[in-house]
């Protein structure tokens, strides 16, 4: 099986700006999250889809937000850019337990100019 | 709030020496824990996976072990290579699939 895909893999945006980025999780996989990685603060979640529906989300502002579709793909979005957003966001699927193992994708990395 | 620490914060080591990485969390209502390895700028990769109920798993040289009522896990590397070189990266699973993260031990495996 192919593994979690993300696109795009890198982006240079400007403050203010908005950004989305895509995730395509392991075919079969029903459930995927979203976690921004940082030097400082290291990997924080920031929310998880199973089904299209939001389930769990983490401590970050209502300007991160995201999404799944009907075929588990999910995107995130970002509004009103600040450099502090400036990370690595890395999303994982797994298929459907609270127990089962997490798959992560190669992440895109994200520089806020 | 759960809360994940990781010792060392990095090691170096000569090729061919067995290691220990430790991973201590705060609260033992986990589901399982995982290990990751995190090559630079690269995204994560599954090593060994721990569900609550067990002790141990074993993957090839790896070796990770569970003691919940402690808070503690640790990740065994027999006969260490240059290739091992990466962040070791341990996470509590809670409720709902989150992940909780700790900081990472750097490895460094001197050829």
């Amino acid at each position: 099986k192919a593994g979690v895909t993300q696109t795009p893999r890198y982006l240079i945006k400007t403050r203010g700006q908005q950004v989305t980025l895509s995730c395509s999780p392991i075919s079969g996989h029903r459930s995927v999250s979203w976690y921004q990685q940082t030097p400082g603060q290291g990997l924080q979640f920031l929310f998880e889809y199973f089904s299209e529906t939001q389930r769990n989300k983490g401590n970050f502002p209502g300007r991160f937000s995201g999404r799944q579709f009907s075929n588990s793909r999910s995107e995130m979005n970002v509004s009103t850019l600040e450099l502090g957003d400036s990370a690595l966001y890395l999303c994982a699927s797994c298929e459907a337990g609270v127990a089962d193992t997490q798959y992560f994708g190669p992440g895109t990395r994200l520089t806020v100019l | 709030k759960q809360e994940v620490t990781q010792i060392p914060a990095a090691l170096s080591v000569p090729e061919g020496e067995n290691l220990v990485l430790n991973c201590s969390f705060t609260d033992s209502a986990i589901y399982n824990l995982q290990w990751f390895r995190q090559d630079p700028g690269k995204g994560l990769t599954s090593l060994l996976l721990i569900q609550s109920s067990q002790r141990e798993q074993t993957s090839g040289r790896l070796n990770a072990s569970l003691d919940k009522s402690s808070g503690r896990s640790t990740l065994y590397i027999a006969a260490s290579q240059p290739g091992d070189s990466a962040t070791y990266l341990c996470a509590v699973g809670g409720s709902a699939r989150q992940l909780t993260f700790g900081s990472g031990t750097q490895l460094t495996v001197l050829p």
